[in-house]
């Protein structure tokens, strides 16, 4: 049983410069969820698929960033011309579920990918 | 809005002894579920135990408890017998049905366990 996995663990990338993440989600699950986490806070929500459909994403995700999930598999994050304050590390998240998500539904974490702009 | 505060930047703890975590937390929907994750040095962000509000007995996972105080919308994490690899940070986080696709979470609290 393969847990989320997330790839790179670790990007360093020079201002400006475009960066993209991988996240591959626990099979089965249809949900993925990116998070944002920078030092001494708790994770922040971007975004949310369902399957392939991109359903919600936050205020924090400005039009640098873009998330795809084709075919309802893996997920893809791209940050274009990034900037100092986009560093942070990049959580990835699955769950299973049917309908809309629920209050007792359970995410499944990876290790996130640490992003440093320098 | 959703809002949850743990006060408790770092707290130490003996080996074999229980420790509390608090949290409290802000919500006006009557349906809401309440998590705790841990995510030690490795950054993975573990589920340790979920409580529901309309659970009626606090929820219990081996060395893990919740202590839940509907009335004081509070949600403290109780560890006992702590082990050394307890050592990590402690998320507590909520998702209500306002805001049903987000799991918000507090800023953490980081344990240390001494030998």
């Amino acid at each position: 049983d393969t847990g989320v996995s997330q790839d790179p663990r670790h990007k360093i990338t020079k201002r400006g410069q475009n960066v993209t993440f991988r996240c591959d989600p626990i099979s089965e699950h249809n949900r993925l969820y990116w998070y944002r986490q920078t030092l001494g806070q708790g994770p922040e929500f971007l975004t949310y698929f369902q399957n392939e459909a991109q359903l919600e994403k936050s205020r924090l995700l400005s039009d640098r960033f873009s998330a795809e999930r084709p075919k309802g598999s893996f997920s893809t994050l791209e940050i274009q011309r990034t900037e100092q304050g986009d560093s942070a590390m990049y959580l990835c998240a699955s769950s299973l579920g049917t309908g809309g998500p629920t209050t007792n539904e359970k995410l499944f974490f990876g290790s996130g990918t640490q992003l440093s702009v320098l | 809005a959703q809002k949850i505060t743990q006060t408790q930047p770092g707290m130490f703890v003996q080996e074999k002894e229980a420790v509390t975590l608090d949290c409290t937390y802000d919500t006006s929907d009557p349906s809401y579920g309440l998590f705790w994750y841990k995510q030690p040095s490795s950054g993975e962000m573990i589920f340790l135990i979920y409580q529901g509000s309309y659970d009626q007995q606090n929820a219990t996972e081996g060395r893990y408890s919740l202590n839940f105080q509907k009335a004081r919308k509070s949600a403290n994490l109780v560890i006992s017998a702590s082990q050394l690899g307890d050592s990590a940070m402690y998320f507590c986080a909520m998702r209500d049905v306002t805001g049903a696709n987000n799991l918000f979470f507090g800023t953490g609290t980081r344990l240390t366990v001494i030998p």
